[in-house]
């Protein structure tokens, strides 16, 4: 157990949906990552909340949105969603520039 | 651009074999840690171990072993003695090291999968 949590653990929803993806941090971590794992691309970063700013982006989408609030947990938002927004969403956290700890993952799927 | 290769897509031994996996990494930084995680088949990615770039002891824990070598840039992972517990996809990752507003997000090679034959 790396102490992340995510919730929920399955997402199924219709195209064109709106859901939200939560994470828990690690205590004490102040930092927030998102990742997406899909089959045709792999484990892509999307964002990263260092105590409550964004501090980077990567190839995250417009219709994706993502904060961190005050007590340091995280939504991930994705909207409009398509079929190929279905896939594995991981948040992981970490104590700053130190290692990442991932959640279990919400396994979104798109119908 | 930062990049990571495993060449190796899928790999299958019988178990107690010894099993390498490769990892090549590509980084303009001349500071950066190296990782390995591993995501069994429940789907969770487990960290197993992190390196940084100063840093080109291989290390030993357990049945598992990592080769470090700056000049090949590569960063590969030895199990001894596999066991079928250890099947599972087995991802490298490089981060820049931290710097003030730096980027310390994971660049993912497309894992090995490994599987461990009874």
């Amino acid at each position: 157990d790396s102490g992340v949590t995510q919730t929920p653990k399955h997402l199924i929803t219709a195209t064109g949906q709106r859901v939200t993806l939560r994470c828990s941090p690690r205590s004490g971590d102040l930092s927030v990552y998102w990742y997406q794992q899909s089959l045709d691309q792999g484990l892509q970063f999307l964002i990263q909340y260092y105590n409550g700013e964004e501090r980077a982006k990567g190839n995250i989408l417009e219709r994706f949105s993502a904060q961190q609030f005050p007590d340091l947990h995280s939504e991930l938002n994705l909207s409009s969603l398509e079929l190929g927004d279905s896939a594995l969403y991981f948040c992981a956290s970490s104590v700053e520039a130190d290692t990442q700890y991932f959640g279990p993952g919400t396994r979104l799927t798109v119908l | 651009a930062q990049k990571v290769t495993q060449a190796q897509t899928e790999i299958s031994v019988v178990e107690k074999e010894d099993v390498t996996l490769d990892c090549v990494y590509e980084t303009r930084d001349t500071t950066y840690y190296l990782f390995w995680y591993k995501q069994p088949p429940s789907g969770e990615l487990v960290f197993l171990i992190r390196r940084n770039s100063f840093d080109e002891q291989n290390e030993i824990s357990g049945r598992y072993s990592w080769n470090f070598q700056k000049s090949t840039s590569s960063f590969n992972f030895t199990i001894t003695a596999s066991q079928v517990v250890d099947s599972a996809v087995y991802f490298c990752a490089l981060s820049e090291a931290y710097r003030s507003g730096g980027n310390e997000k994971l660049t993912f090679g497309t894992g090995t999968r490994l599987t461990i034959i009874p």
